[in-house]
């Protein structure tokens, strides 16, 4: 079975701060990773994806992500957030067949 | 405009009141799925499709039906509403299941209350 573990449910920053928001999975097999963000009362859009090759991805809005094999971590950063960044994060992991299980979900707060 | 709408948006019911809700997604996407969102519990998937006539339990099927009659079409029945079913809906469709390009791609969301 396949899990994903978001630590923390709500980090706060302030407007040009880096923010780093923590995801750790378990899987057995070999994963593929995801982040989404959704803003308020709109669904769920996908920021950057893992499947293979380099560990360091690159996804919209100046997101990155390094997916960490030993650690079985896929934590989400930006070195400088926005006001308009402010919206709920979940990371995700699918293994082989397997279908999307998600995180719990961060909601990252920017304030001015 | 590639897109998974879903309809309504906002639904306010009586328990035991039937409903549908439906997802449409114009990719022709051969996976669907349901998930619920509540706060502190992120996303749980209730059913998923692997194409038309295929379709199985996700973690938190109770309560509910889907069918999949048509691929572009993946509607979520609920027989006999409950309290407990007050939640956020997301319709999902991807290429399918096994590649490995596969993203999800959600419908905007519907919110139902059930009183």
């Amino acid at each position: 079975a396949q899990s994903v573990t978001q630590l923390d449910s709500q980090v706060p920053v302030f407007e040009e701060a880096p923010v780093e928001l923590r995801c750790n999975y378990s899987s057995s097999v070999s994963v593929y990773l995801f982040w989404y963000v959704q803003y308020p009362n709109q669904g769920l859009q996908l920021l950057l994806k893992y499947l293979s090759g380099s560990t360091l991805v690159k996804g919209i809005n100046g997101f990155e992500a390094e997916f960490n094999k030993s650690q079985t971590s896929f934590h989400l950063r930006k070195p400088s957030v926005h006001i308009s960044d402010t919206a709920e994060y979940f990371c995700a992991v699918r293994s082989g067949y397997s279908t999307l299980t998600f995180g719990k979900g961060t909601m990252l707060l920017v304030s001015p | 405009e590639a897109q998974v709408t879903q309809n309504p948006r906002y639904l306010i019911t009586v328990t035991g009141k039937k409903l549908t809700v439906t997802c449409s997604q114009n990719m022709n996407h051969e996976y669907m799925s349901w998930y619920r969102q509540d706060p502190g519990l992120g996303l749980r998937q209730i059913y998923y499709s692997m194409n038309v006539e295929v379709t199985d339990k996700g973690d938190v099927p109770e309560g509910y039906k889907v069918s999949r009659k048509e691929k572009r079409n993946f509607p979520l029945i609920l027989e006999s509403p409950s309290p407990n079913q007050t939640s956020l809906y997301f319709c999902a469709s991807s290429l399918k299941s096994g590649a490995v390009n596969t993203e999800a791609f959600f419908g905007q969301g519907t919110r139902l209350t059930v009183v």
